[in-house]
């Protein structure tokens, strides 16, 4: 089955650039979408098709996708993006949603 | 505005079953797909089914077939998820999710549903 491979943590200062990597065997021929996820609340779409943003998703996030990497990337980081990120593809090998482990965003 | 609402918070012995909903409005029914995933405390989420609301047609992950009945209610804008013979393992928060224009995504998701299996 497929696998996605996100480092558990990423901490930036408030202010900088936080860039969260989501690996996969040949993931640039995928669609990759990625999720915020704040403490006890559900998920939420932050980049779909590797780098769309849904309405109401501030112009701060971006995301790419190439080669073995996607990446979202958060630039002038404010303490209400600490959360948990989650990168996911479809694998249409098996047919299945796959989901990253996750990569908590701790913002000093 | 799309609003998904779940059905509240369950607690179950094991063996029984659990039925959770999720009502929809603010979009076109028929025109979506609803997912339904769950997150075990500190996992990732994975998916369990999804279900044509329009059509009926349902798919089950590998892992949850024949444990798990995805029905839905257009009368009710309301889709459903059932899980039978619960283990302890099931405690997790259940989600319902929209799926996205396209692709295998989801755009909206529900508040969550939390099932606890305790005896």
């Amino acid at each position: 089955s497929y696998v996605l491979t996100q480092p558990p943590s990423v901490s930036v200062a408030p202010g900088r650039t936080a860039r969260m990597t989501c690996g996969g065997d040949n993931i640039g021929r995928k669609s990759v979408h990625w999720y915020q996820q704040r403490p006890g609340q559900a998920p939420v779409l932050a980049i779909y098709y590797n780098s769309d943003r849904p309405s109401g998703i501030p112009e701060r996030f971006s995301g790419s996708n190439s080669g073995n990497t996607a990446t979202l990337t958060i630039s002038r980081v404010e303490a209400g993006d600490e959360a948990d990120y989650y990168c996911q593809v479809w694998d249409s090998d098996t047919d299945d949603v796959v989901f990253g482990g996750g990569t908590s965003l701790t913002v000093l | 505005q799309v609003q998904l609402v779940q059905s509240g918070a369950e607690v179950k012995k094991p063996g029984a079953s659990v039925k959770v909903s999720c009502k929809a409005s603010g979009y076109t029914l028929s025109r979506y797909g609803l997912y339904w995933l769950r997150q075990a405390p500190g996992q990732r989420p994975e998916c369990m089914g999804w279900i044509s609301v329009g059509t009926g047609k349902r798919k089950y992950s590998q892992k949850f077939q024949g444990r798990v009945t995805i029905t839905r209610d257009t009368s009710a804008n309301t889709a459903y998820m059932e899980l039978h013979s619960v283990k302890y393992e099931d405690t997790a928060v259940y989600y319902c999710a929209r799926e996205g224009d396209a692709g295998i995504h989801f755009d909206h998701w529900g508040q969550g549903t939390t099932v606890t299996v305790s005896s």
